[in-house]
């Protein structure tokens, strides 16, 4: 298809295991974005990928999170030894510049989730 | 520290009536804004954008209004129709940058 897909679609998990979330963004789009949604919240900022470079990992919230992105295409977060409040839906978007260098997101459809 | 507030969790329209979402934001560096449209289990759709250039945009059914002076957004849905029933954010960016700031959304249900 022609838009950002995610895997797996959903994941219960145990306290303590790790996790991998894929991003399949659109062929050409060269930021990547990923956030995560809490139940009843806003979009949480995890982190940006500008080609296969992260400038900017501020958004991760603890050091048993990382991602990469390989030949500027797949993304994939890993989370390591999962807590309860990891629990939520992880979103990947990837943009391309509108006319005047402004950019909009297309989001895929994430990946819910679940720490027991 | 929320930069971008909807502090209307939910709203309920009429068929056929006007909606009108709302958004407030803190940060003045922020000049472009965003609408997006999230059905459940899908990821959030782009709608309709509008630069601090301008004070309007339309497109279709869909219009952002923005003032500046106020830091305010809204959205306005005329006629509303069923198929709008959905999360609807609000998204601002400092244009240069790359980190859209989201609001918390606000779920809107058109009654037939």
């Amino acid at each position: 298809g022609a838009g950002v897909s995610q895997s797996p679609s959903n994941k219960v998990t145990e306290k303590g295991k790790d996790v991998e979330l894929r991003c399949d963004p659109i062929s050409g789009h060269t930021a990547l974005y990923w956030y995560r949604q809490r139940l009843g919240q806003g979009l949480e900022f995890l982190i940006y990928f500008q080609g296969n470079s992260a400038p900017d990992k501020s958004g991760l919230p603890s050091d048993r999170f990382s991602a990469e992105r390989t030949g500027g295409s797949v993304s994939t977060l890993t989370i390591q030894r999962t807590q309860q409040e990891d629990s939520a839906v992880y979103l990947c978007a990837s943009s391309t510049r509108l006319a005047g260098g402004l950019r909009t997101q297309y989001f895929g459809p994430g990946t819910r989730l679940l720490v027991l | 520290d929320q930069q971008v507030k909807q502090n209307s969790p939910s709203l309920s329209v009429q068929e056929g009536r006007i909606s009108i979402l709302n958004c407030d934001y803190t940060n003045s560096m922020f000049d472009y804004f965003l609408w997006y449209k999230k059905y459940p289990a899908e990821g959030p759709t782009f709608l309709i954008s509008i630069s601090s250039i301008k004070d309007k945009n339309e497109d279709g059914r869909f219009t952002v209004f923005l003032n500046k002076s106020a830091k305010h957004l809204s959205l306005h849905i005329v006629p509303s129709q069923p198929g709008d029933s959905a999360v609807y954010f609000c998204a601002a960016l400092t244009s240069g940058t790359y980190k859209y700031i989201f609001g918390t959304g606000t779920r809107l249900k058109v009654l037939a």
